[in-house]
């Protein structure tokens, strides 16, 4: 059973681009959440998807933006980019009858911004 | 949200135990406590969470006193494969976000 997956692993952007990330849950998960984690700090929350919803957000600007897909999966997209926005992205998955708390993450896709 | 004070980092040899204390002194009664685990290059993975008392699995031991205003991940008898980063998370199994700190980053040394 494949635990959740990301693509691509490793990314590299200039500013004002745009970006698409990707993440497949693990499988029987319907929940996806993402986080920034900048290098040497702890991940942070971006948002939550479920039923191809966005249910929850965090503090960040209108340029964070996802989508949901009947599958489950998701993608996360970063318009306009700026040079702080260089950290690893990673995608967790939860099915809903579990505690919140214990989200399964995936290896994340690092992205650089020159 | 509770906030949470951990160490920044510790330091271990193999074989020894390793404890973690995480201050959270204004903990809500609907809280619960969670630790993940982080490699480098690796999303964080849940390791043990609690309520009260103590719980334990077959990765560690989770503390917390009867107050609440911390608690204490134990790591038995570590190897060099324990070094990694250690999260402590306080909140609500309603809210839906994880809230990460800094983390303490504990290197276990042969």
């Amino acid at each position: 059973d494949a635990g959740v997956t990301q693509s691509p692993t490793h990314l590299i952007k200039t500013r004002g681009q745009q970006v698409t990330l990707r993440c497949s849950p693990k499988s029987g998960h319907d929940t996806v959440s993402w986080y920034q984690q900048a290098l040497g700090q702890g991940p942070q929350f971006i948002f939550q998807y479920y039923e191809e919803e966005e249910r929850q957000r965090g503090n960040f600007p209108d340029r964070f933006s996802g989508h949901q897909f009947p599958n489950y999966s998701s993608e996360l997209n970063v318009n306009a980019l700026l040079l702080g926005d260089s950290a690893l992205y990673l995608c967790a998955s939860s099915p809903t009858e579990v505690q919140q708390e214990t989200q399964y993450f995936g290896p994340g896709t690092r992205l650089l911004v020159l | 949200l509770a906030k949470t004070t951990q160490p920044i980092s510790m330091d271990s040899y193999e074989g020894q135990e390793v404890n973690i204390t995480c201050s959270h002194n204004n903990i809500a009664t609907n809280d619960y406590i969670t630790w993940y685990q982080q490699f480098p290059s690796q999303g964080p993975r849940f390791i043990i969470q609690g309520y009260k008392t103590k719980v334990t699995n077959e990765v560690a031991s989770l503390f917390i006193p009867a107050d609440r205003k911390s608690s204490t991940l134990s790591l038995p008898r570590v190897s060099l494969s324990d070094t990694a980063v250690y999260y402590c998370l306080v909140g609500d199994q309603r809210d839906y976000k994880l809230s990460f700190g800094a983390g303490t980053t504990v290197t276990v040394r042969a």
